[in-house]
């Protein structure tokens, strides 16, 4: 157990719909990052918090939203959602902003049908 | 932008065998870790190794950072080391991962 909490383990929902996912870090990590698991495009980093604002961004589409709240919890919002979208999503968590390991939550498979 | 390319893609093995997993990387490094996803997809921490070797019981890495490659070492494979194993590379900037493509690893009995 990595002591990263994702919520839900699985979603299922219908094109054109909006998500949350929501990730609760290890206890006394500050940092939370989003990363996207698809069958074309591997894993990839979404976006980065530190401490309640945003860090880092990589190749999160503006259809994607995030931010982390003051007891450091973090909301990733899909919305109008495509089948495309379809896939496991990861939240991560580390103690600071940089050089430091990262921990992974179990993932949320989300299936658009 | 920074490229991880990890070899073999695929690595089958009868278990009690060896085998050694390549991570190349373009830039220099800050962070590197090694995680193993199971057949669940769970992505499991293997190694934080940004220089240096360690050590975890059948598993060991080595990064040598100013060659730009680390390794991941499995002894007396296990059925239940089977997975994906990847790579990632942390920027020197921030903590962002780069995740290689990974490698396939089958165990059989």
């Amino acid at each position: 157990d990595s002591g990263v909490t994702q919520t839900p383990k699985h979603l299922i929902t219908a094109t054109g719909q909006r998500v949350t996912l929501r990730c609760s870090p290890r206890s006394g990590d500050l940092s939370v990052y989003w990363y996207q698991q698809s069958l074309d495009q591997g894993l990839q980093f979404l976006i980065q918090y530190y401490n309640g604002e945003e860090r880092a961004k990589g190749n999160i589409l503006e259809r994607f939203s995030a931010q982390q709240f003051p007891d450091l919890h973090s909301e990733l919002n899909l919305s109008s959602l495509e089948l495309g979208d379809s896939a496991l999503y990861f939240c991560a968590s580390s103690a600071r902003d940089r050089n430091t390991e990262a921990f992974f939550g179990q993932g949320t498979r989300l299936t658009v049908v | 932008g920074i490229q991880v390319e990890q070899s073999p893609p695929d690595l089958i093995l009868q278990e009690g065998a060896n085998s050694t997993l390549r991570c190349n990387f373009s830039d220099s490094v800050n962070n590197l870790q090694w995680f193993h996803q199971n057949p669940w997809g769970q992505l499991i921490n293997l190694f934080y190794i940004p220089s240096g070797t360690k050590q975890n019981g059948r598993l060991s890495a080595t990064t040598v950072a100013t060659e730009r490659y680390s390794l991941l070492y499995i002894s007396s494979s296990q059925t239940t080391d089977s997975g994906v194993y990847f790579c990632a590379w942390g920027e020197t900037s921030g903590s962002r991962l780069t995740f290689g493509e990974g490698t396939q690893l089958t165990v059989n009995p």
